[in-house]
């Protein structure tokens, strides 16, 4: 258990919905990432929030965004979803701003099916 | 850019060895392996740095050339357990926030 806990497990929604993805990080941790896996693919990048504020951003659409609040619980909010959505959404925690250069700690991941 | 993974994919008997190379273009600050088991998160291996040295433990090894921007992950008498897909994650300075991953390469290992 890495005690970084994400929820739900599984989401199944429709085209043009909008979900909300949750990631409480381990504690301590004062960074979160999220990362998404489609089939088969390695680990995208979407975006990083250290103390609750943006620190990076990777390769995010506009229809989604996230938010880590001072709690240090983070949501990814997708909205319009489209077919290609599909796909394992993880959440990571550091305790540091720099990812880079410490170990990330990942949680068992939520997986979106558009349908 | 993404770092590039080689083998995509080795199919081993127990007890053999194994090594996965990772090579970027940019120059590294940190090299990461991971081992993901379908479906699962990713778990952390071990973690190199600029200027460290070779790291390991148990049968599981991992070298960073700085110099070429590579990093290979060995595998030693490898068990059943080991099978699962190895990504790497490197990072490009001392305050990168993030990691590039690999496209990972699968591994199975069988009887």
């Amino acid at each position: 258990d890495s005690g970084v806990t994400q929820t739900p497990k599984h989401l199944i929604t429709a085209t043009g919905q909008r979900v909300t993805l949750r990631c409480s990080p381990r504690s301590g941790d004062l960074s979160v990432y999220w990362y998404q896996q489609s089939l088969d693919q390695g680990l995208q990048f979407l975006i990083q929030y250290y103390n609750g504020e943006e620190r990076a951003k990777g390769n995010i659409l506009e229809r989604f965004s996230a938010q880590q609040f001072p709690d240090l619980h983070s949501e990814l909010n997708l909205s319009s979803l489209e077919l290609g959505d599909s796909a394992l959404y993880f959440c990571a925690s550091t305790l540091g701003p720099t990812g880079g250069n410490t170990e990330a700690f990942f949680g068992q991941g939520t997986r979106l099916t558009v349908v | 850019q993404q770092p590039v993974q080689s083998p995509q994919a080795v199919i081993l008997r127990e007890g053999e060895d194994a090594v996965i190379n990772c090579s970027s273009s940019k120059a590294l600050y940190s090299v990461h392996w991971y081992r993901q088991k379908h479906g699962e998160a990713p778990v952390f291996l071990m973690i190199l740095l600029k200027g460290g040295e070779q790291k390991g433990h148990d049968k599981i090894s991992a070298s960073f050339n700085e110099k070429k921007q590579q990093s290979s992950l060995y595998l030693t008498a490898s068990q059943l357990s080991y099978s699962g897909t190895y990504f790497c994650g490197t990072g490009n300075t001392g305050t990168a926030s993030k990691l590039t991953f690999g496209t990972g390469t699968r591994l199975q290992v069988t009887l």
